[in-house]
């Protein structure tokens, strides 16, 4: 049980356009969502966290605007990078969270975004 | 806001040998603290957790220690096999939320 997915697992874009990673919880219903971007060699940094139906609280530093964050349901979160750079290319990881006496979060298996 | 420290950053170990990981934390506050491998290319995977009213906890192979007056957890994994090598992260969170992860110990495990 408690496994996230995430699709797609790596995309190539262009530079200036948008693209969007879907985080699904699979086998159980995800009150909070989280994303994290990873570089290579480096450990995870919360990007944004979400409540459903609620907006998105944004770490300082991230631009809301630039990371748009979504999630309209209890088993789905989107992010959309907005007019993506080749600085934005990274690994973009969800995880996901139940209401409870539970604290763990369930991790997706991660997004490869490479911005050329 | 809460700060994890992990050493060492590295770490080789021979086939069966036991590995260890240190990790520190600022906030005394914070009583939720996972441990997470991370293979190559894939999301972290919890591996084993430890709250703060508990002192010790093992899963087979792998511990966790818990010192909060100290504020520093351990992983602790024996018979180490070749499939333990990765990149282990802990973590500290209150109540499950804000998680704020250590920088990592890429562990080698050598045949």
């Amino acid at each position: 049980g408690a496994v996230v997915s995430q699709h797609p697992s790596w995309v190539i874009c262009k530079s200036g356009t948008s693209v969007k990673i879907e985080c699904r919880s699979l086998d159980f219903q995800a009150t909070t969502m989280f994303w994290y971007r990873q570089f290579p060699k480096q450990s995870l940094m919360l990007m944004a966290t979400s409540n459903e139906g609620s907006k998105a609280t944004y770490e300082q530093g991230v631009e809301k605007d630039k990371f748009l964050i979504n999630h309209a349901s209890l088993t789905l979160s989107t992010l959309t990078v907005t007019s993506a750079h080749p600085e934005d290319s990274s690994f973009y990881i969800c995880s996901a969270s139940t209401s409870g006496d539970t604290y763990e979060q369930y991790f997706g298996p991660g997004t490869r975004l490479t911005v050329t | 806001g809460e700060n994890v420290e992990q050493h060492p950053s590295t770490l080789s170990v021979q086939e069966g040998d036991s590995a260890v990981i240190k990790c520190t934390y600022s906030d005394s506050a914070s009583n939720y603290f996972p441990w997470y491998k991370q293979e190559l290319g894939k999301g972290p995977q919890l591996i084993i957790d430890i709250r703060s009213n508990v002192g010790e906890k093992k899963d087979q192979r792998i511990a966790v220690t818990l010192n909060k007056t100290a504020k520093h957890f351990s992983l602790h994994i024996t018979e180490t096999q070749p499939e333990d090598s990765a990149v282990y992260f802990c973590a500290a969170s209150y109540y499950g939320q804000n998680f704020v992860f250590g920088p990592g110990t890429r562990l080698s495990v050598l045949p």
